[in-house]
């Protein structure tokens, strides 16, 4: 079975940092492009980043660029995202998704920035 | 102007056919991009369902009932996702996307109602 199951959500302080992951099974990771997706509480879908097979293209949303690094691991079947200096409106349920159309996703972790 | 504009709700009756728009920018040639379309029912995680460039290019997501389907209208500068034989399953959140330089955007979304 296809799978992606993301972990490493939780609560933190404003200006934190946290380190999101994705596993993947039941496909060959290694074959596809990945991306981060994340949707705030009672919002729409937003696009966070991109990341190629062999991860030399990468791809950032604007209200990300410069806190968040998106990278993969293929010999772990893994996919992160490693997010610093976090703000309140960074809140949201975190989906990763598979390739450009994004045609799996997982159940997304949970990431909430207060105080 | 956002890139994406869908409207907010949509009503239908069962067995009905429901036609969601996605309206590109003033500007934004619809004719280059492939939209994509995903359904997210209340609490759960979103499923693509298909992507639509032109008749001869054009993929239904795994499993996607041939009743949901894809097109556009040149004459609005939107992307269309037409839904027959509604069902009361079909309730759900619809998001269309394309990627737009280096980016994805998403529509804000359309909720449907099935009454």
């Amino acid at each position: 079975e296809v799978q992606l199951v993301e972990s490493g959500g939780g609560l933190v302080q404003p200006g934190g940092s946290l380190r999101l992951s994705c596993a993947a099974s039941g496909f060959t990771f290694s074959s596809y492009t990945m991306n981060w997706v994340r949707q705030a509480p009672g919002k729409g879908l937003e696009w966070v980043s991109y990341i190629s097979i062999s991860s030399s293209t990468i791809y950032y949303a604007d209200s990300v660029k410069g806190r968040f690094t998106i990278s993969r691991d293929n010999a772990k079947n893994s996919l992160f995202l490693q997010m610093n200096s976090l703000r309140a409106e960074d809140t949201a349920v975190y989906y990763c998704a598979r390739q450009d159309y994004m045609d799996v996703w997982g159940k997304g972790t949970t990431v909430t920035v207060s105080s | 102007q956002p890139v994406l504009t869908q409207p907010t709700s949509l009503s239908a009756s069962p067995g009905a056919s429901a036609r969601f728009t996605c309206t590109l920018r003033s500007g934004i040639n619809l004719d280059i991009y492939k939209i994509y379309w995903y359904q997210q029912k209340p609490g759960s995680l979103p499923r693509y369902l298909l992507r639509y460039k032109s008749d001869s290019d054009k993929h239904q997501g795994s499993g996607v009932p041939s009743r949901f389907s894809g097109s556009k209208d040149a004459s609005t500068n939107a992307g269309l996702l037409l839904i027959s034989g509604l069902q009361s399953e079909d309730e759900a959140d619809y998001y269309c996307a394309i990627w737009y330089g280096t980016t994805v955007v998403f529509g804000g979304g359309t909720r449907l109602t099935v009454l």
